[in-house]
């Protein structure tokens, strides 16, 4: 059949203005969460992640929010900046480490 | 740099060939992981090895096959490529294979079947 590329929300924003990046994960059971950024021709890097015990966890400019109650997760990127552009993806950890990644969004950010 | 090195970084071959894309973990990381980065399927987890020994299979095919030597590298092994096989390969590692180790990844080896 014919391949049909991924079609990935995109989210731009102003440089300086915060981000929200939303995702919604499937497994109830998933335990630990985490938040990779790609940059275009790199490999995925760890952003900041969270256990289902917390509803929140704070990094350097950056805070993730967990609702177990509707299975969604959010990334806030504070005062965004040009090299903040990148895909971000989501991933919940299900049995030992194995990691089922969301299709991922696209951040554009304008100057 | 996450410390995961993957070679080869760019990988061209025809149908039909076979490959083997090798992976080197961070010091000290036992977990070794291989994924697949497609347009059509985004990341998919395609297998784990801990130490040696094969933790976790995921999305791969039986014509994949992978494994973990006691120097801790690993490679992925792939054959009877299809042109659907072209995309990047990510290794990644962790220190133990339990829930909570952060994963890093390597920057991935890029294959194009012709």
């Amino acid at each position: 059949g014919e391949s049909v590329g991924l079609h990935l929300p995109t989210l731009s924003v102003q440089e300086g203005d915060n981000s929200i990046i939303n995702c919604a994960y499937s497994n109830s059971a998933s335990d630990y969460f985490i938040w990779y950024k790609q940059e275009s021709g790199k490999g995925p890097q760890f952003i900041i992640d969270i256990r289902s015990n917390m509803d929140k966890r704070q990094g350097q400019r950056v805070t993730v929010l967990l609702n177990k109650t509707v299975k969604h997760l959010s990334l806030q990127i504070a005062a965004t900046q040009p090299g903040d552009s990148a895909v971000y993806f989501c991933a919940e950890r299900e049995y030992g480490n194995k990691l089922v990644f969301g299709a991922g969004t696209i951040l554009r950010v304008k100057s | 740099d996450s410390g995961v090195t993957q070679t080869p970084k760019h990988l061209i071959t025809a149908t039909g060939q076979r490959v083997t894309l090798r992976c080197s973990p961070r010091s000290g990381d036992l977990s070794v992981y291989w994924y697949q980065q497609s347009l059509d399927q985004g990341l998919q987890f395609l297998i784990q090895y801990y130490n040696g020994e094969e933790r976790a299979k995921g999305n791969i095919l039986e014509r994949f096959s992978a494994q973990q030597f006691p120097d801790l590298h690993s490679e992925l092994n792939l054959s009877s490529l299809e042109l659907g096989d072209s995309a990047l390969y990510f290794c990644a590692s962790s220190v133990a294979g339990e829930s909570g180790n952060t994963i890093y990844f390597g920057e991935g080896s890029w294959l194009t079947v012709v």
